[in-house]
């Protein structure tokens, strides 16, 4: 499969700690993005990495991309309640096609 | 207003029936996809196009077609549902295909 595949399935966190997700993927890649998703509604993008970059900040979301190990890591800091969604990993493999994984279910606790 | 909107938002309908997803988008892209998700599985790509004569087979085409009606304008067809059919239904529009893809709300079909 050209799947992203995300790790752990599902997270529990109390609010205000960090979230981590990861994502590994298979074949060679031109960027990868993170989308979240409230339940049942659709995809928001949440970041874009490219090849060539190992980490990118955008607010509370750190993302890191290590391509020698063909693996992301998706982190949330300080979370917060309205932080609860699926997260999903979308590596652009180089035919320029988006192969999404099956998601990381994040559940932050008040 | 949404910039990718589908209808309908929720259908039933019995196995053997033609039914027609349909999507709009205001951003101006070019390239639009449709989606099904299952559970367990995510996202799997079921058709997608460059443009309005550019129309292209995703990873799970079979008992899917399309039809890309203006540059604004993407239906999904199924043209005689089967139970395993029933999902949700996305739509997403990009300016680039290595770009950000914006998604519509879903499209919930469950096939009797």
């Amino acid at each position: 499969s050209q799947q992203g595949e995300e790790d752990p399935q599902a997270l529990s966190i109390q609010e205000g700690e960090n979230a981590t997700m990861n994502c590994s993927y298979k074949t060679s890649i031109n960027n990868l993005q993170w989308y979240r998703q409230n339940s049942g509604r659709g995809l928001v993008h949440l970041i874009l990495i490219r090849s060539n970059e190992r980490e990118k900040h955008s607010g509370r979301l750190r993302v890191t991309l290590d391509t020698s190990k063909k693996s992301s890591s998706l982190l949330i800091t300080a979370s917060r309640a309205a932080d609860t969604a699926s997260y999903f990993c979308a590596p652009l493999n180089t035919g320029n096609q988006f192969y999404f994984g099956t998601g990381t279910s994040l559940t932050v606790i008040p | 207003d949404a910039d990718v909107t589908q209808t309908p938002r929720n259908r039933i309908t019995k196995t053997g029936k033609r039914i027609m997803l349909e999507c709009s988008q205001t951003k101006g892209h070019d390239r639009m996809y449709w989606y099904r998700q299952d559970p367990g599985l995510g996202l799997r790509l079921i058709y997608y196009s460059f443009d309005v004569k550019d129309i292209n087979k995703g990873e799970i085409s079979d008992g899917y077609s399309v039809s890309r009606q203006a540059q604004a304008k993407f239906s999904l067809s199924l043209e005689s549902a089967i139970p395993n059919q029933t999902a949700l239904y996305f739509c997403a529009t990009s300016p680039d295909s290595r770009e950000t893809q914006y998604f519509g709300p879903g499209t919930r079909l469950l096939v009797l």
